[in-house]
């Protein structure tokens, strides 16, 4: 059975960087589908940031891209998210999950979101 | 990209069923079969209760079903439990190749 373990600092000083990592466990990143970020500002609704195939090729929320980094290390079963010059606003659980898609000619059409990790509440603030 | 529209909040007494919509538009959920809906409880990850406008998982129970027409989704809640009492989202994917969220519905069961 699939699992995911988001994990990195839960504390981030304005315009630095968050740095996130999604560790999955009981399944191959290799083997198919797409790997998402999503998050949750306190008291708020989920909004997602964006997904990753092992192949790097990568989907983003238009809002966020320009702040938006999403990678993947195949060899740690790993996918990162880093988000650059953050605020306030940008406080929030940071959850990771399972995407899957099919594919439509060349781009992929992403599905849902099936397996998510148990969620890091990150703060910025100085 | 605009979130969905869903109502803040429906509610139930146990052993009724309750209807969320969730309202989008020609470019996500009129355009697609693909809306999914996530329960959450506080503290808790979200959890995929449908799939693909009507599918269910594998373990969710059936007192859950997920409909659609034209740009509007549904999720009935059938049977209502104290256990239901969640937050609920729905989510589609839309023409930008992006996923939506729409804004969440608190059920509380009465």
């Amino acid at each position: 059975q699939v699992q995911l373990q988001e994990s990195g600092p839960r504390l981030v000083k304005p315009s630095e960087t968050l740095s996130l990592t999604c560790t999955v466990s009981g399944y191959s990143i290799t083997n198919g589908y797409y790997w998402g970020w999503v998050r949750q500002p306190p008291g708020k609704g989920l909004e997602w940031i964006g997904s990753i195939d092992s192949s790097g090729r990568t989907y983003h929320n238009p809002s966020l891209k320009s702040q938006i980094t999403i990678s993947v290390d195949t060899s740690k079963n790993q996918f990162s998210l880093r988000l650059s010059s953050v605020t306030a606003s940008d406080t929030a659980v940071y959850y990771c999950a399972r995407n899957p898609h099919i594919w439509d000619g060349a781009q992929a059409t992403l599905y849902y979101l099936d397996s998510w990790g148990q969620g890091i509440l990150v703060t910025v603030s100085s | 990209q605009s979130a969905l529209t869903q109502p803040a909040s429906v509610s139930g007494s146990p052993g009724q069923s309750i209807t969320i919509s969730c309202t989008g538009t020609s470019s996500d959920i009129g355009s697609y079969n693909l809306v999914s809906w996530y329960q959450q409880h506080p503290g808790k990850a979200p959890k995929l209760m449908i799939f693909e406008d009507s599918k269910r998982p594998s373990g969710v129970s059936n007192r859950f079903s997920g409909s659609k027409s034209g740009s509007t989704a549904s999720l009935t809640v059938s049977g209502l439990q104290a256990e239901d009492e969640a937050d609920y989202y729905c989510c589609s994917y839309a023409s930008s190749r992006t996923l939506i969220f729409g804004g969440g519905t608190k059920l509380t069961v009465l």
